[in-house]
């Protein structure tokens, strides 16, 4: 079992572009969620996706949006990137009970 | 809403010395608690988690938790810490048992083992 897996796993962008992060989730798992976190700080919930749908969302702008497809895996995209977007974005994966976390994708904005 | 407060932000421990990390929480109903572990540059590990019944917890790693209710707390404890413990210790509170949780984490405790 090859776990909750993420790519890419380092990213450079400027102010302004789109990023798309991507998500499989651990293998039986149908809920994805993403988390944002910024350095030296605990993770933030941005949203969750369950049978391809938005269930939950955070305190986040719309210029975060997400996707679920069909075999549960998953996609972040962030539009008019800021500066303040810097942070590791983590991937969590659940059927019930405790999330697993992938290890993450470090996006930096310059 | 729920909220997590972990109030030590850096402990130093020494190798062999015993290991207790502080949470508190904010919840108005049953909360369930988690504990997670995260290596430099890695992502999130399930230590261990508290649901219902026994309110002592055991985990990976020899790592053990204390539900209090009376005090709105969730402690993680460790005996005996190798120096592979040096991490960043997360602790989280949902709402909700099945797939749907949305975890709030604490702002984390940083872990120093000195040899």
């Amino acid at each position: 079992d090859a776990g909750v897996t993420q790519s890419p796993t380092h990213l450079i962008k400027t102010r302004g572009q789109q990023v798309t992060l991507r998500c499989s989730p651990k293998s039986g798992h149908d809920t994805v969620s993403w988390y944002q976190q910024a350095l030296g700080q605990g993770p933030q919930f941005i949203f969750q996706y369950y049978e391809e749908e938005e269930r939950q969302r955070g305190n986040f702008p719309d210029r975060f949006s997400g996707h679920q497809f069909p075999n549960y895996s998953s996609e972040l995209n962030v539009n008019a990137l800021l500066l303040g977007d810097s942070a590791l974005y983590l991937c969590a994966s659940s059927l019930a009970g405790a999330p697993f976390f992938g290890p993450g994708t470090r996006l930096t904005v310059l | 809403a729920q909220s997590v407060t972990q109030p030590d932000i850096h402990i130093t421990v020494s190798e062999g010395a015993s290991l207790e990390l502080r949470c508190n929480y904010s919840y108005g109903a049953t909360p369930y608690l988690f504990w997670y572990v995260q290596s430099p540059g890695q992502g999130l590990q399930l230590l261990l988690k508290y649901f219902s019944g026994d309110t002592l917890v055991q985990g990976i790693k020899g790592f053990e938790a204390e539900f209090k209710r009376s005090q709105s707390s969730f402690n993680l404890r460790k005996p005996s810490v190798h120096w592979s413990d040096a991490a960043e210790y997360f602790c989280a509170v949902a709402s909700l048992k099945a797939a749907g949780n949305k975890l709030t984490f604490g702002g984390g405790t940083r872990v120093l083992v000195k040899p």
